[in-house]
């Protein structure tokens, strides 16, 4: 069964750090892309960050630009994103995801989310 | 950005009708088009990857169509579990973008 698990989110001050973890198993976690997409509860859905299998190309949204930084440890079978200057508006639960079908437009599975508090 | 417009945003229905939901893009997403189920408390749940394509496990009353800008979700007989909010997300150009949902709600 393919899983990921998302660790790391918390309360933080406006301003504050943050580095969110998620680690795949049941598959082969160096031959997938893998996404960052993040919700507010009650609200829809918004894709924050995307990485290839290895690393090559990284993109992010543009409210995240320049302040979250998305990477990957193939060894260990880790993703993480690094979340720097976080504002209230990024509260919101984190989902790590990954490409279900190489190539494809579409995400399978998800993790169960952590979530992200920003307030003073 | 290439926005996705979904519409309704709230369907009523009882079990057993025909569900259709629509997703437009703002410009053209080719087929890099998914869909995905979320319950209350859950994740998103893939359902349709690449416009069309059912995902692993997911029922055959599920299907899609679409190319382009315009794409269609239809479940074809409603079942109890499947009332639920449903998002469309395309991956044709970066930044990836989702609709607004479309809220299946029990009639």
């Amino acid at each position: 069964e393919m899983k990921l698990v998302e660790s790391g989110g918390g309360l933080v001050k406006p301003g504050g750090s943050l580095r969110l973890s998620c680690v795949g198993s049941g598959y082969s976690f160096s031959d997938y892309s893998m996404n960052w997409v993040r919700q507010v509860p009650g609200k829809g859905l918004e894709w924050v960050s995307f990485i290839s299998s290895s690393g090559s190309y990284i993109y992010y949204a543009d409210s995240v630009k320049g302040r979250f930084t998305i990477s990957r440890d193939n060894a260990k079978n880790s993703l993480s994103l690094q979340m720097n200057n976080l504002r209230a508006e990024d509260t919101a639960l984190y989902y790590c995801t990954k490409t279900a079908v190489i190539g494809s437009a579409g995400d399978d599975p998800w993790g169960q989310g952590t979530l992200v508090t920003v307030s003073s | 950005e290439i926005v996705l417009t979904q519409s309704p945003a709230t369907l009523s229905l009882s079990p057993g009708e025909r569900a259709s939901l629509s997703c437009r893009a703002s410009q053209s997403v080719t087929i890099f088009l998914a869909w995905y189920q979320q319950k209350p408390g859950q994740a998103p749940r893939l359902l349709i990857y690449d416009a069309s394509n059912r995902a692993t496990g997911v029922p055959g009353r599920f299907s899609a169509t679409g190319t382009g800008t315009d794409f269609t979700l239809t479940i074809s007989s409603l079942e109890p579990e499947d009332f639920a909010v449903y998002y469309c997300q395309q991956r044709s150009s970066w930044p990836s973008t989702f609709g607004g949902g479309t809220k299946v709600e029990i009639k």
